[in-house]
């Protein structure tokens, strides 16, 4: 079955500076690669995905790159801000498919 | 609106209680989940209906028994649990977008078993 990976598991940057977080997937039928934020006390929020007839998209401060041949994707935050700190995962579905195999999720601490 | 609601927001029960988590979406989405999350970790699909029916049951213990009355409502029932089930319950909706089912989630309930 598919299995997701998720580098760094904790992040500290200075306000300001940016953040990557990095996933590899394993089953190569995997389309949809969606990225949530974690906030303490709150469910997983969607923040923005990615299919893999895309390289790369983007959402102000965030944006997120595949690369198919690899298997891996890359969520990149700039700016960061103090509201930026939560969990960060990364998901991975096929096509049909209700199942969304979560990484093990990046705690993103940005320091004011 | 991209809104589910889960109550009870938190919740104690003893062992040999029975108890109900509630969820509820308006968004028209025809797919509903149930997972649990604990400390630190992702969260475990524990439950798919879609359009009403029972599609996945991920070998979940008897003692959580999900119910779908209608496509806006999902219920989990609880009894008899153990202090091991203690977590952080989601529920989730999805819709089909390009072949790929896109989850919205709730705020949880977290539910502590004494």
């Amino acid at each position: 079955g598919e299995n997701v990976e998720q580098h760094p598991s904790t992040l500290s940057v200075q306000e300001g500076d940016s953040a990557v977080i990095k996933c590899t997937y394993s089953d190569s039928a995997s389309n949809y690669f969606p990225w949530y934020k974690q906030e303490l006390g709150k469910g997983p929020q969607l923040i923005i995905d990615i299919r893999s007839n895309v390289g790369e998209k983007k959402d102000q401060r965030i944006a997120v790159t595949l690369n198919k041949t690899a298997k891996h994707f890359s969520l990149h935050i700039t700016e960061t801000q103090p509201e930026d700190s939560a969990v960060y995962f990364c998901a991975a579905s096929s096509r049909s498919s209700y199942k969304l195999i979560f990484g093990s999720g990046t705690r993103l601490l940005v320091r004011p | 609106d991209t809104e589910v609601t889960q109550t009870p927001k938190h919740l104690v029960m003893g062992m040999t209680n029975k108890k109900s988590l509630k969820c509820e979406q308006h968004m028209g989405h025809r797919a509903m989940y149930w997972y649990k999350q604990k400390a630190k970790k992702p969260p475990e699909l524990m439950f798919v209906y879609s359009y009403e029916k029972l599609s996945i049951n991920e070998s979940v213990p008897s003692r959580f028994s999900p119910e779908c009355p209608n496509s806006s409502l999902l219920n989990l029932h609880l009894h008899a649990l153990q202090p091991e089930d203690s977590a952080l319950y989601l529920c989730a909706s999805s819709q089909r977008d390009r072949g790929n089912e896109k989850l919205f989630f709730g705020s949880g309930t977290q539910l502590s078993v004494l």
